[in-house]
């Protein structure tokens, strides 16, 4: 499986759009990019996911670089309820969804 | 989305009992997977569970420490056997629900004394 690379945290400002990274120099082909998070304690909840194209749904956007080997999650008005554990997975036909440590984001007023 | 419920919320137990974790989802689904995170840990897969076929388990899980139920469509069971403090995560459930997405129950907080 490819393996991903996020920041440990990051902080943003409540209304602002907050940009989460992820590389995954190493996906193939057929690798989708899985977007997950989890607020505390609580089960991980599902915000989006991409092929190739950039993805937008009532969550976020996810942009994909060209060359697939990064992906930028994009919460566009951020709030004090998007604090939360943020993954980025990448995920093959198996449907597994292997979790790595993720990015802490912490939404400030 | 599926509506994933999960039995019991919560547990504390005692060293060497057994606790049966239940996953209802509120539509049939094939697939079924079920996680552990350990305190301050991110999520490991335990095993697959396709109605009509055993479980497939991930490497450092067996059967019989965590032997899995399947028995339609709709439901499914996690067994934590004889347990040790080690035990002590919380253990979530997922399925396959619609194409290409997975989605998570609110998971069962265990606690072994």
């Amino acid at each position: 499986d490819a393996k991903t690379t996020q920041p440990p945290s990051m902080d943003c400002a409540e209304g602002r759009a907050a940009n989460l990274p992820c590389n995954h120099s190493t996906i193939s082909g057929n690798e989708y990019v899985y977007w997950y998070r989890q607020i505390h304690s609580q089960g991980p909840q599902y915000i989006i996911h991409g092929l190739k194209n950039n993805e937008t749904n009532e969550m976020a956007s996810l942009i994909i670089t060209e060359d697939r080997k990064s992906s930028t999650l994009i919460l566009p008005h951020a709030t004090l309820r998007d604090t939360a554990v943020y993954y980025c997975i990448v995920r093959v036909d198996d449907y597994k969804l292997s979790f790595g440590a993720g990015t802490t984001v912490t939404v400030r007023a | 989305s599926a509506v994933i419920s999960q039995k019991p919320s919560r547990d504390i137990c005692q060293r060497g009992t057994s606790l049966t974790i239940q996953c209802q989802v509120d539509s049939q689904v094939t697939m079924m997977f079920w996680y552990r995170q350990q305190p301050g840990q991110s999520l490991t897969l335990i095993a697959t569970a396709n109605q009509g076929s055993e479980a497939t388990y991930e490497s450092g899980f067996v059967i019989d420490k965590f032997p899995i139920s399947r028995p339609n469509l709709t439901f499914s069971t996690l067994t934590v056997s004889n347990m040790s403090p080690e035990d002590s995560s919380i253990y979530l459930c997922s399925v396959e629900h619609l194409v290409e997405t997975q989605y998570f129950g609110p998971g069962t907080r265990l606690l072994v004394l």
